[in-house]
């Protein structure tokens, strides 16, 4: 059974400071990883999906990277603003249907 | 392209009452999932509809029901409400299984009193 594992649960920075949150896996046969944004009360955006064959994935400001090996990945965000204030999920497909869920990290950016 | 809609965004029902969440998918999408996420937690899956029919099911019980339509949208039926199902219903289309990226709603909103 896959378990997904979020840590530190809750983060604050000050505005330009870049973040480093991390997605602990205990299967390491993963298909990919996705990173999802997630506002108060809110759907989950997708930020990135890494596919198992990368190392990492960008967008923008952010970046993915993922080791198979050690079951880790971890989403940079770099020159954190206020609006990216947010709970940031990580989610891997642990059979052909249901995806995995961490519990999330709360980040907030401070003006 | 229209992205994934549900509907209601807020429902408050009574304790043993029955409900009914809706979700459209992505177009061009054929697979629905379903997840329930209490507060402060990970979205829990529920179940899974591609092409019509259930593809998987998580932990949760039977009163817990759902149906896809020829359209691809879908619907969570849930009877006997219990105040512990008092969450946010989250609907996620993509185009096959949980391996394709996965594209969620903005979610229904449940209080259970």
């Amino acid at each position: 059974k896959q378990e997904v594992t979020q840590i530190p649960a809750a983060l604050s920075v000050p505005e330009g400071e870049n973040l480093v949150l991390n997605c602990s896996f205990t299967d390491s046969a993963i298909y990919n990883l996705q990173w999802f944004r997630q506002d108060p009360g809110k759907g989950l955006t997708s930020l990135l999906l890494i596919q198992s064959s990368q190392r990492e994935q960008t967008s923008g400001r952010l970046n993915a990277s993922l080791d198979k090996s050690s079951g880790r990945s971890t989403l940079y965000i770099a020159a954190s603003q206020p609006g990216d204030s947010a709970t940031y999920l990580c989610a891997i497909p642990s059979n052909d249907y249901k995806l995995s869920f961490g519990a999330g990290t709360t980040v907030t950016v401070r003006a | 392209e229209t992205g994934v809609t549900q509907s209601p965004t807020h429902l408050i029902k009574t304790r043993g009452q029955q409900v009914t969440l809706r979700c459209s998918s992505q177009s061009g999408h054929n697979t629905v999932s379903w997840y329930q996420q209490a507060l402060g937690q990970g979205p829990q899956f529920i179940f899974q509809y591609y092409r019509e029919e259930e593809n998987g099911r998580g932990n949760f019980p039977p009163r817990f029901s759902g149906l896809q339509f020829p359209n691809y949208s879908s619907e969570l039926n849930v009877n006997a409400l219990e105040l512990d199902d008092s969450a946010l219903y989250l609907c996620a289309s993509s185009m096959g299984t949980a391996s394709y990226e996965q594209y969620f709603g903005p979610g229904t909103r449940l209080t259970v009193t």
